[in-house]
């Protein structure tokens, strides 16, 4: 059975930092690409990051280019998301995913507050 | 930066049609996915590349492409069918992906 768990939320203050983990079980972990995704409670969902099967080729969404920072260890099946420079927008519960076809899955998502 | 749009809320009566709606620039270009989120719960994919269903999605939901727009039907709504509808597709470069802001459906 595949799993993904998230953890590394929290209560953050504006400016600071936090790292998400998402460690992966069931599958192959380093055939596939990983995302990363985000969702203000009560609204929509915002694709947030994706790292390829090596780590070595990353894309950003606007909102989070240049503040956070993908990366992987194949040997631990674990993808990771560093949050630097928070704002209180980045305030959501952020989900791990392997955007896979036709059966992809999700996290059960780690709730990251930014608030002074 | 790249957008695709949905309308945000749709309500249909029990055995009813919905097609929920999804626009963008790249759509002739790029395949659509839809999503089904229930309250609480994560993301369920329901329509992948356009119009395959996943084998354990039932088969009142279904997906086409035309031009700029992505249509997810459900025909036949059920009650059960009830959550918020987001389609997902990357822009022209294929490098970023986005979601719509999501369809509210209510079956009722």
């Amino acid at each position: 059975e595949v799993q993904l768990v998230e953890s590394g939320g929290g209560l953050a203050q504006p400016g600071g930092s936090l790292r998400l983990s998402c460690a992966a079980s069931g599958y192959s972990f380093s055939d596939f690409w990983m995302h990363w995704v985000r969702q203000t409670p009560g609204k929509g969902l915002e694709w947030v990051s994706r790292i390829n099967r090596f780590g070595n080729t990353t894309f950003y969404a606007d909102s989070v280019k240049g503040r956070f920072t993908v990366s992987r260890d194949n040997s631990k099946n674990t993808v990771y998301l560093h949050l630097s420079s928070l704002r209180v927008e980045d305030s959501a519960v952020y989900f791990c995913t392997t955007f896979t076809t036709p059966n992809d899955h999700w996290g059960q998502g780690t709730l990251v507050t930014v608030s002074s | 930066s790249y957008e695709l749009t949905q309308p945000p809320s749709m309500s249909v009566s029990p055995g009813q049609t919905a097609r929920i709606t999804c626009s963008g620039d790249a759509l002739p270009r790029k395949y659509a996915y839809w999503y089904q989120q229930k309250s609480g719960q994560a993301p369920v994919l329901v329509i992948y590349e356009d119009n395959k269903r996943p084998s354990e999605i039932p088969e009142r939901f279904s997906g086409s492409s035309s031009g700029t727009m992505a249509t997810l039907t459900i025909s036949g709504a059920q009650v059960d069918d009830e959550g918020d509808y987001y389609c997902y597709s990357t822009d022209s470069s294929g490098d970023h992906w986005v979601f719509g802001g999501g369809t509210k459906l209510t079956v009722l």
